[in-house]
C-alpha cells in the first residue's frame, strides 16, 4: 500500500525568504506521480506542482520547485521569494500510474509573515 | 466558467438523519471523487466513480452512499450509520489520462456539522 508522510505539522517563513516543505512516500509501484496541493484559508484545494516519477528532472512552476529523490523516496517542495498569499496548508500526494486514487499526507501548515 | 460546484457550503443536521451533499461539474470529466478531511489528517477517499452508473468504495466508505446517474453529478449521502460525520467534504473530478498525468480538480467543499 502507498503511504505519504509529512513530518512538519507547521512551518513559518518571512516574506521574500525561501522555505522547504518535506515529504516522504512509500510505494512498491514503479510508475507513479507525485503532487503538491495548496489549501488556503478558503479551503479550496489547488494543485501547485506535479512530478512524474520516470522523469529525472525536477519540476518547476515559477517560484515553486521540487527536489525529487527517487531512491530516497523523498519529494520536497521549495517555495522561493515567499509571499503572504502562500500562507496555506500544503499537502503532498501520490498516485500510482494505473489508478485514479490519490494518497495524501497529513499536511504542513505554512505561515508567511511580513 | 468550467469548474466544480458543491452545495451547500455549510450544512447542519441532527443526529440520526441522512443528508445528501451535492457535487456538480461542467468539465466533461469522466471520473469523480469524494474525500473527507478532518483536522490533523490528510484527505481520505470515501467513494469514486470512473464512469456513469459505476462507482467503487474508497478507504472509508462505511456509513456513506453515492450514485452516478449523470456524468456531471456525483451526490454523496451521509447516512445515520456514519458514526462521526462532522467533517469537511471535498468533491473532485479528473479527465482522461492523455500524454501526461490527469490531475484532480477540487470543488470548494461542504462543511457538515452534526448537532
Amino acid at each position: 500500500a502507498q503511504t505519504v508522510t509529512q513530518s512538519q505539522p507547521e512551518m513559518s517563513v518571512q516574506e521574500a525568504e525561501t522555505v522547504t516543505l518535506s515529504c516522504t512516500y512509500d510505494t512498491s509501484e514503479s510508475n507513479y506521480y507525485l503532487f503538491w496541493y495548496k489549501q488556503p484559508p478558503s479551503r479550496q484545494m489547488i494543485l501547485v506542482i506535479r512530478q512524474e516519477a520516470y522523469k529525472q528532472q525536477n519540476a518547476t512552476e515559477n517560484r515553486f520547485s521540487v527536489n525529487f529523490q527517487k531512491a530516497a523516496k523523498s519529494f520536497s517542495l521549495k517555495i522561493s521569494d515567499s509571499q503572504l498569499g502562500d500562507t496555506a496548508m500544503y499537502f503532498c500526494a501520490s498516485r500510482s500510474y494505473n489508478t485514479d486514487k490519490l494518497i495524501f499526507g497529513t499536511g504542513t501548515r505554512l505561515q508567511v509573515f511580513p | 466558467d468550467g469548474g466544480i460546484t458543491q452545495s451547500p457550503k455549510y450544512l447542519f443536521r441532527k443526529e440520526g438523519q441522512n443528508v445528501t451533499l451535492s457535487c456538480e461539474q461542467n468539465l466533461n470529466h469522466d471520473a469523480m471523487y469524494w474525500y473527507r478531511q478532518d483536522p490533523g489528517q490528510g484527505l481520505r477517499l470515501i467513494y469514486y466513480s470512473q464512469i456513469v452508473n459505476d462507482f467503487q468504495k474508497g478507504d472509508i466508505a462505511e456509513g456513506y452512499s453515492v450514485s452516478r446517474e449523470k456524468k456531471e453529478s456525483f451526490p454523496l449521502t451521509v447516512t445515520s450509520a456514519q458514526k462521526n460525520p462532522t467533517a469537511f467534504y471535498l468533491c473532485a473530478s479528473s479527465g482522461p489520462q492523455l500524454a501526461g498525468v490527469n490531475e484532480q480538480f477540487f470543488g470548494p467543499g461542504t462543511r457538515l456539522t452534526v448537532l
